[in-house]
């Protein structure tokens, strides 16, 4: 498959261990902010997702940190596995006016999980 | 439970041309959100469809347009291509009611 991000920051980390991706978001209005995950030929893949109104957000193995007061939001994986390898991106909503979700990306950090 | 799906999944055209990509979403959306993605880069947003109509809109030229038909499938249409609209193409669906969004495969455009 294609290869996605070939310049984007690198986070490399070893089997078995915790892993903690970072976004800065731009918009201190947004309320909405979303985690995917995006594989070397597939789309982006959903993986959690926070709304303004909370600070944090727990899934299966991956937790969502939202610091409205910096305008930050961090991804932790627990237990990293060879297959979170990819590239993950932080995305805010930029709509306004309770229309549907309109999407900014940030630029994507590259996950590599060594075995 | 078939997800979004996008067609096809790559296409070759020359300069000046003209594409249509297609998009089916996830069964029980109605909302059809497309986006492009630079190589390197994350997702822009293009347009997105809810009712037949297009909603809300990113920063692309009038050469970008697109449409949504009665069973919510979606076709991005790019006229007068540019070596710069070389991409990938996300189809996203969602309910209107703001769920998350979810990405089909993409297609691959490529422009010589």
């Amino acid at each position: 498959g294609e290869s996605v991000g070939l310049h984007l920051p690198t986070l490399s980390v070893q089997e078995g261990d915790n892993s903690i991706i970072n976004c800065a978001y731009s918009n201190s209005a947004s309320d909405y902010f979303i985690w995917y995950k995006q594989e070397s030929g597939k789309g982006p893949q959903f993986i959690i997702d926070i709304r303004s109104n909370m600070d944090k957000r727990q899934g299966q193995r991956v937790t969502v940190l939202l610091n409205k007061t910096v305008k930050h939001l961090s991804l932790q994986i627990a237990a990293t596995q060879p297959g979170d390898s990819a590239v993950y991106f932080c995305a805010e909503n930029m709509s306004r006016n309770n229309a549907g979700n309109m999407l900014t990306f940030g630029g994507g950090t590259r996950l590599m999980v060594k075995p | 439970d078939a997800g979004v799906t996008q067609s096809p999944t790559h296409l070759i055209k020359t300069r000046g041309q003209q594409v249509t990509l297609r998009c089916s979403p996830k069964s029980g959306h109605d909302t059809v959100s497309w986006y492009q993605q630079a190589l390197g880069q994350g997702p822009q947003f293009i347009f997105q469809y809810y009712e037949e109509e297009e909603r809300q809109r990113g920063n692309f030229p009038d050469r970008f347009s697109g449409h949504q038909f009665p069973n919510y499938s979606s076709e991005l249409n790019v006229n007068a291509l540019l070596l710069g609209d070389s991409a990938l193409y996300l189809c996203a669906s969602s309910s209107w009611a703001g769920a998350p969004l979810f990405f089909g495969p993409g297609t691959r455009l490529t422009v010589l």
